[in-house]
Parts: structure tokens; C-alpha cells; sequence
């Protein structure tokens, strides 16, 4: 059974970088090529899709996020990672990574879902 | 960018009613429309894919329908696990949601 595990500081300052790692096991990210994702939830609100990466490093980016977000992807260790920069009290959420349900495309939803990681910005 | 607009934004209903949710998309996105469950707490659970499959596991009375622009998720008979909030999804360019449905107890 694919699983996600999000792990990275639950705190970040203002203006500093937030950076987000997603464990993937019960199989190899490069056994096909998925578009692997980020997606946040702030507290009470709803969700918002950050950036997508397949495993040969192609990405999408969130044209709202995109000035200050880099995906990255590293197959032989299954991860996938997030890099926020410049973070303010609005990035303040609970950030997931996810897999769609369909390789080779982005027309997919979102399948298999990681437990979610609370990140809270504040000084 | 394609927005998603849900309605209602809460919902109040019983075991046993039939609920109905609603979501509109700023262009036509064909079929590409996910419905997810998700309860405090919890990850998002996809219930159906490409407007009206549904999801490996997920009960039959829940069923998605519409293509374009409009789009509905039917819960035939809500039962005691259903209450949660629902959130629609395009992914006919990039992925975008719908600000969500919290289907409450009256």
C-alpha cells in the first residue's frame, strides 16, 4: 500500500524559507512517472494546490505561488520536496504531498494523500 | 485561471436526506471534475474522478454528474459517516478547488 509522510520544521519565522520533505514507500517513484504533489490547507480554510513535479523533474507551479516556490524531486531516495521563501503569517497551513491516481498526465485528481504537516509562521 | 464556485457553503440535513452540491467552473473544463470527503483532521479522499466515476471503495450512494461548466455531487441517502466537507476539483489546467460544502446535522 503507497504511502506519503510529510516531515519539516512546524515553525518558520517571517521572511525565512519554509522547506518541506514527502517520504514516499510502498513503492518506487520511478517505477512510472506520476506528477507528485503539494497541496496546502490553511487553518478553517480550503485547499489550494502549491506545485506538481513528475520523476523526471518536470513542474507545474501555482501562478500565484510560483515567484517564491521550487519543487524538487529525488527518486532514489523516494522524496519530493518544497521550498517556500520569503514566508509571511499567510502560509501559515497545513501542507500536504499527494499522488494523482493517473501516470504519463496532469489531466488526474489527487489519489493518495499524505497525513498533512502543520506549519505555522510566526516569530 | 479556472475558479471553482460551490454551493451551498454549508449544508443541514439528516440521516437519510438526500443532499445535493453544486460547482461551477469559470470555463468549460469538459469532464475533468474530482469530488473529496474530508473530516477534521484528515486528508482529502477522492470519491470521484472525471465527473462521475466513482473512486475504487467509495459507497454507491454517493454519484457525480455534469460536464462543462456544471457539475453536481448526490448523496442518495446521507448516512451518520458522510457528514464532512466537500470540496470539488478541476484538473483541466493545473488543479484548482472549490472553497468547499460542509454538509452539518440539523
Amino acid at each position: 500500500q503507497l504511502q506519503l509522510q510529510e516531515s519539516g520544521p512546524g515553525l518558520v519565522k517571517p521572511s525565512e524559507t519554509l522547506s518541506l520533505t514527502c517520504t514516499v514507500s510502498g513503492g518506487s517513484m520511478s517505477s512510472s512517472s506520476y506528477y507528485w504533489g503539494w497541496i496546502r490547507q490553511p487553518p478553517g480554510k480550503g485547499l489550494e494546490w502549491i506545485a506538481s513535479i513528475s520523476d523526471s523533474g518536470s513542474t507545474y507551479y501555482n501562478p500565484s505561488l510560483k515567484s517564491r516556490v521550487t519543487i524538487s524531486i529525488d527518486t532514489s531516495k523516494n522524496q519530493f520536496s518544497l521550498k517556500v521563501t520569503s514566508v509571511t503569517a499567510a502560509d501559515t497551513a497545513v501542507y500536504y504531498c499527494a499522488r494523482p491516481a493517473d501516470p504519463n498526465t496532469v489531466t488526474t485528481a489527487f489519489d493518495y494523500w499524505g497525513q498533512g504537516t502543520l506549519v505555522t509562521v510566526s516569530s | 485561471d479556472i475558479q471553482m464556485t460551490q454551493s451551498p457553503s454549508t449544508l443541514s440535513a439528516s440521516v437519510g436526506d438526500r443532499v445535493t452540491i453544486t460547482c461551477r467552473a469559470s470555463y468549460s473544463i469538459g469532464s475533468w471534475l474530482a469530488w473529496y470527503q474530508q473530516k477534521p483532521g484528515k486528508a482529502p479522499k477522492l470519491l470521484i474522478y472525471k465527473a462521475s466515476n466513482i473512486q475504487s471503495g467509495v459507497p454507491s450512494r454517493f454519484r457525480g454528474s455534469g460536464s462543462g461548466t456544471q457539475f453536481t455531487l448526490t448523496i442518495s441517502s446521507l448516512q451518520p459517516d458522510d457528514f464532512a466537507t466537500y470540496y470539488c476539483q478541476q484538473y483541466n489546467g493545473y488543479w484548482t478547488f472549490g472553497q468547499g460544502t460542509k454538509v452539518e446535522f440539523k
